[in-house]
């Protein structure tokens, strides 16, 4: 079945930097994207970016430019997501999510904790 | 950006009984190429990751049950669940893919009266 598991959860000191990863099975992995999503406390859900999982093109929300990057690695069919620079807004639930190309995201990742604490 | 704005923030509905939720967009979200309108409805539960229910504003995603419907056109759209059931108390979103960032609703969250 199709399946993306994230990594675990992450406590960050701010400044620091985190990297998550999405291992993905079950489907070609080139065929689609893997969009990212992050979710604080108590609040609704931000598109981070997406990456083309088929030539690693990437499009990011500007209030994330420079702090992001999303890769991909083919041959192990896990794609991955570090934001730099953290700070204590960016404590969240991380997800990944498979993005079929002109349609939503439809299969998610369980999601990953970063707090950031000093 | 496109903003998504959710009404109401929360809904209290009697079990058997309709459930509407509404979304309207800042801008027209149509893609051109089908003609349909570039918006979703996700369902999410406590601790869980957001659940795919509609897409194209009204094509019902695989393997969710058929009282669960989209509407609407222009910039304003809606979510019925024309039966409720007790599984369906969670937040529902609305989401624009429209054109980049991708935005979402912020969350109407659904209960049993």
């Amino acid at each position: 079945q199709v399946q993306l598991v994230q990594s675990g959860a992450e406590v960050k000191k701010p400044g620091a930097s985190v990297k998550v990863s999405c291992k993905a099975s079950g489907y070609t992995f080139t065929n689609y994207g893997i969009s990212w999503v992050r979710q604080a406390p108590g609040q609704g859900l931000e598109w981070m970016g997406w990456i083309s999982a088929y030539n690693g093109d990437t499009n990011y929300a500007q209030n994330l430019q420079g702090r992001v990057t999303m890769t991909t690695d083919t041959s192990t069919t896990t794609a991955y997501m570090e934001l730099r620079s953290l700070r204590s807004d960016d404590t969240a639930v991380y997800y990944c999510a498979r993005k079929p190309t002109g349609t939503p995201q439809d299969v998610w990742g369980q999601g990953t904790t970063v707090t950031v604490s000093s | 950006d496109i903003v998504m704005t959710q009404s109401p923030d929360s809904l209290a509905v009697s079990l058997g009984e309709r459930a509407t939720i509404n979304c309207k967009s800042s801008q027209s979200i149509l893609y051109s190429s089908n003609n349909k309108n570039s918006l979703a409805w996700y369902q999410q539960k406590p601790g869980q990751p957001p659940k795919l229910l509609i897409y194209w504003a009204s094509s019902r995603q695989s393997g969710v049950p058929d009282r669960f419907s989209g509407g609407g056109s222009g910039t304003d759209f809606t979510l019925t669940i024309s039966s409720l059931q007790a599984e369906d108390v969670a937040v529902y979103s609305c989401h624009q893919y429209y054109s980049t960032p991708h935005t979402f609703g912020q969350g109407t969250k659904l209960e049993i009266k």
